[in-house]
């Protein structure tokens, strides 16, 4: 099955500076890549998601790029701020299979 | 627009006692459902996925099972809770074989006791 790793486990910034979180997949069948934040006690939620024949995407401060060679994606945060302080999760899907999370980035932006 | 309820939000349970956590989705028909447990500080391990009523696959061996009554709504259950059952659950909802996002619940909080 499906494996995907993420990097680094924990992230600290000072505000404004940018954040990247990378994540790396094994089987070249995947087609969806998302990413979630989650705040504590709370829910993932979906802040940005690539499919497999875009390399790159960008949603105001957040941009995920992909590489489908080399089977990584990762998230960019510029310009962050301290609300941005949460756990960011990466995932693998492939149609009609499930969602493979990474393990999870905890990004701390210190004011 | 399509919502999903999750409940209760915290539960405290005894050891030994049964569990019975429930999951229901609405606007949508024929939802892919999981259920995720996410151990303190730890990523999201996938307990059981469903593609339709009466289907379920387990990820992984445990002391917890899986229902899919109806459509649109998503059951997990223990005979007996063990500790190591305490976590953070979530239920989780995507379209069938469409390449889009799987929406969360807002997760139960288990301890036991």
């Amino acid at each position: 099955g499906e494996n995907v790793e993420q990097h680094p486990s924990t992230l600290s910034v000072q505000e404004g500076d940018s954040a990247v979180i990378k994540c790396t997949y094994s089987d070249s069948a995947s087609n969806y890549f998302p990413w979630y934040k989650q705040e504590l006690g709370k829910g993932p939620q979906l802040i940005i998601d690539i499919r497999s024949n875009v390399g790159e995407k960008k949603d105001q401060r957040i941009a995920v790029t992909l590489n489908k060679t080399a089977k990584h994606f990762s998230l960019h945060i510029t310009e962050t701020q301290p609300e941005d302080s949460a756990v960011y999760f990466c995932a693998a899907y492939q149609t009609g299979n499930q969602f493979y999370f990474g393990t999870g980035t905890s990004l701390t932006v210190i004011p | 627009s399509q919502t999903i309820h999750q409940w209760p939000a915290t539960l405290v349970q005894p050891v030994g006692s049964p569990l019975s956590l429930e999951c229901t989705v609405e606007g949508t028909s024929n939802p892919n459902l999981y259920w995720y447990r996410q151990a303190a500080g730890r990523g999201l391990q996938l307990l059981f996925y469903s593609v339709g009523i009466g289907q379920i696959s387990s990820e992984v061996p445990q002391n917890l099972s899986a229902s899919r009554p109806q459509d649109r709504q998503f059951i997990l259950s223990s005979k007996k809770l063990l500790l190591s059952d305490s976590g953070f659950y979530l239920c989780a909802w995507s379209v069938l074989f469409a390449n889009t996002e799987a929406f969360f619940g807002q997760g139960t909080r288990l301890t036991v006791v």
